[in-house]
């Protein structure tokens, strides 16, 4: 296991386009956090799952935004009717439970998304 | 006013310095205390980790947190072009792995 993978890695869209990308965590990691990151600025929380629960949503995660884990291993997040405003990195983390202190999370690369 | 605040540089530095790099925080919950790297396209990779006061060392870096002033710090010795990257912050209420809160991190050069 190489790590969090995300795909895909760049995503060009049209305004009012869905996309969806894809994380797939370290296998033995039952959490899964994503996060969206603009120039500039750190990682901000968007939601996690504990396997295939979905236990927190930011409230910057719209009406527009979906994550789903369907079977506790990769998740997806879906952006509907997207907008120039969700230009950004989308990252993705994986942890094992209760080890924030110890190992911290495992990010990807993320997923670079520009809306033209 | 954000939960944490960090200096974004961009820093400049020669090779061998020592680099100081700062947050502050307001919310007094935060008891976990990170300090990420991110290079250019790449994911933040964790560099320190500091649960409430204290200071901890680990080979050229060293984390301090002081919870009385609410103020987070990073220290690089020996400074290398390597280490040239963004530094982000983050902290934590739980160490049961719920949301992080990043500074917005600082960019540092290290010139050869």
């Amino acid at each position: 296991d190489t790590g969090v993978s995300q795909d895909p890695r760049h995503k060009i869209t049209k305004r009012g386009q869905n996309v969806t990308f894809r994380c797939d965590p370290i296998s033995e990691h039952n959490r899964l956090y994503w996060y969206r990151q603009t120039l500039g600025q750190g990682p901000e929380f968007l939601t996690y799952f504990q396997n295939e629960a979905q236990l927190e949503k930011s409230r910057l995660l719209s009406d527009r935004f979906s994550a789903e884990r369907p079977k506790g291993s990769f998740s997806t997040l879906e952006i509907q009717r997207t907008e120039q405003g969700d230009s950004a990195m989308y990252l993705c983390a994986s942890s094992p439970a209760g080890s924030l202190g110890r190992y911290g999370y495992t990010f990807g690369s993320g997923t670079r998304l520009t809306v033209v | 006013q954000k939960e944490v605040e960090q200096d974004p540089g961009p820093l400049s530095v020669p090779e061998g310095a020592i680099v100081s790099l700062n947050c502050t925080y307001s919310n007094s919950a935060f008891q976990y205390f990170m300090w990420y790297r991110q290079y250019s396209r790449k994911g933040p990779e964790l560099l320190m980790y500091t649960y409430s006061s204290g200071n901890k060392e680990d080979g050229r870096f060293t984390a301090q947190v002081d919870k009385s002033s609410k103020y987070i710090s990073l220290f690089i010795r020996d400074s290398q072009p390597s280490d040239s990257a963004t530094y982000l912050c983050a902290m934590s209420a739980s160490s049961g792995g719920s949301r992080l809160t990043f500074g917005e991190g600082t960019q540092l050069t290290v010139n050869p």
